[in-house]
């Protein structure tokens, strides 16, 4: 199992862009990248998900480069309610079992007015 | 569209009693999981189910912890007897393939506390 590395916590401003980095070093073929969001006294929401290159919602853009050792979650021009804990998965979302996708202790942001 | 249900929203108990949870997913979502969230901490799976299948309880203290998916929609997870450890969010998520490749859908929770 792919095992991830985000920082512990980041603070913004409103208004800033903010990017998550997520290393995961020994990513295997089949893995995908997915990212969750969390609020307090809230299950996680699903943010967004790629495989390589740039993936783009309505919410955030996610960056792999070429090696898919690591990921960026970019969130454009943030607010207070973007205040949340963002969480980093790797895994074969493929294989049809949820383990190959483990929750890290993700990243806690920030957002000051 | 309905989101993921699960109640009890909070639950206080003592040390060696019981208690279930229970959730009923997004319909039409084959796919359940039940998660245990401890303060500070991400979630980590305890269990998942394909329609009224296990796919995977490799991670569920199966000598105190039960899950069960009647008729491959709502679930319940029980706990007996609880231990002050299990003190936790739990969380029940669905998805609509096995894999999760659009990611799944969790719900709010249950919050228990063990004293």
């Amino acid at each position: 199992l792919a095992k991830t590395t985000q920082p512990i916590s980041m603070d913004s401003y409103e208004g800033q862009e903010v990017n998550i980095t997520c290393s995961h070093n020994n990513i295997a073929t089949n893995d995908y990248i997915t990212w969750y969001q969390q609020f307090p006294s809230q299950g996680p929401r699903f943010i967004i998900q790629g495989y390589k290159t740039k993936v783009t919602n309505e919410v955030a853009s996610l960056f792999i480069p070429a090696d898919r050792k690591s990921s960026t979650l970019s969130l454009p021009r943030v607010s207070l309610s973007d205040t949340a804990v963002y969480y980093c998965l790797v895994g074969d979302a493929t294989s049809g079992s949820a383990r190959q996708l483990t929750f890290g202790s993700g990243t806690q942001l920030t957002v000051l007015p | 569209e309905a989101g993921v249900a699960q109640s009890p929203r909070y639950k206080i108990i003592e040390k060696r009693q019981s208690v279930a949870f229970w959730c009923n997913p997004i319909s039409g979502h084959a796919t359940l999981y039940w998660y245990q969230q401890i303060l500070g901490q991400g979630p980590k799976l305890l269990i998942q189910f394909q329609n009224n299948g296990v796919v995977d309880d490799s991670q569920l203290p199966k000598d105190r912890f039960s899950a069960e998916r009647l008729k491959g929609v709502d679930s319940t997870l029980k706990i007996q007897p609880a231990k002050l450890e299990d003190s936790a969010v739990y969380l029940c998520a669905s998805s609509l393939d096995r894999g999760g490749n659009y990611g799944y859908t969790f719900g709010s929770g249950t919050r228990l506390t063990v004293v």
